[in-house]
């Protein structure tokens, strides 16, 4: 098991510009969570996907965001006319329910900065 | 909604000593989780430890285990026999039944040799 993973690492872009980040999810795990992350803080739930049908969106998701998991396996999260307040670390996050029982399983992360 | 308060902004601790770390929360439901999180610098976050609020009993995971107080809503990690590698920023994250993670702010734990 590789665990969760995301590409890139790392995105230095200039306001304006479109991004997109993609998570791969730990195999036959069947949930799949994005959270924001700015400097010193906790993360914040942006939206989540049973499978592939997205089934919550926080009200931080404005309309420049969106994401897709298409045939419910990896995900792609985009930003469109980034902002420098979208400069920040970008989390994917997986699990598989039981149940109620239900640990989410966290990636590395894309940290981004919009300059 | 629900909110996850951790007071303790930093802590230190020296090796081989017992720290605990703070959490308290804010919630209406009678079923949920929570969890502690650690992310050291630059690295992922990793799931130290789970509590199921149904459980009466605290749970355990070698060094770390928690105190669980239902009916107060407080959740404190405590770490024994620190050693330099638990020094990291350490989340309290609480879950409903539902789906989303709420988490706290994060304490930043030290670890003095």
């Amino acid at each position: 098991d590789t665990g969760v993973s995301q590409d890139p690492r790392h995105k230095i872009t200039k306001r304006g510009q479109n991004v997109t980040f993609r998570c791969d999810p730990i195999s036959e795990h069947n949930r799949l969570y994005w959270y924001r992350q700015t400097l010193g803080q906790g993360p914040e739930f942006l939206t989540y996907f049973q499978n592939e049908a997205q089934l919550e969106k926080s009200r931080l998701l404005s309309d420049r965001f969106s994401a897709e998991r298409p045939k419910g396996s990896f995900s792609t999260l985009e930003i469109q006319r980034t902002e420098q307040g979208d400069s920040a670390m970008y989390l994917c996050a997986s699990s598989i329910r039981t149940g109620y029982s239900e640990t989410q399983y966290f990636g590395p992360g894309t940290r981004l900065l919009v300059l | 909604a629900q909110t996850v308060t951790q007071s303790q902004p930093e802590m230190s601790v020296q090796e081989a000593e017992t720290v605990t770390l703070s959490c308290t929360y804010d919630t209406s439901e009678s079923d949920y989780y929570l969890f502690w999180y650690k992310q050291p610098p630059s690295r992922q976050m990793i799931l130290v430890i789970r509590q199921e609020a149904y459980k009466q009993q605290n749970a355990t995971e070698n060094r770390f285990s928690v105190n669980f107080q239902k009916a107060a809503k407080s959740f404190s990690l405590k770490i024994s026999d620190s050693q330099l590698g638990d020094a990291a920023m350490y989340f309290c994250a609480y879950r409903p039944s539902g789906s989303r993670l709420t988490f706290g702010e994060g304490t930043q734990l030290t670890v003095n040799p």
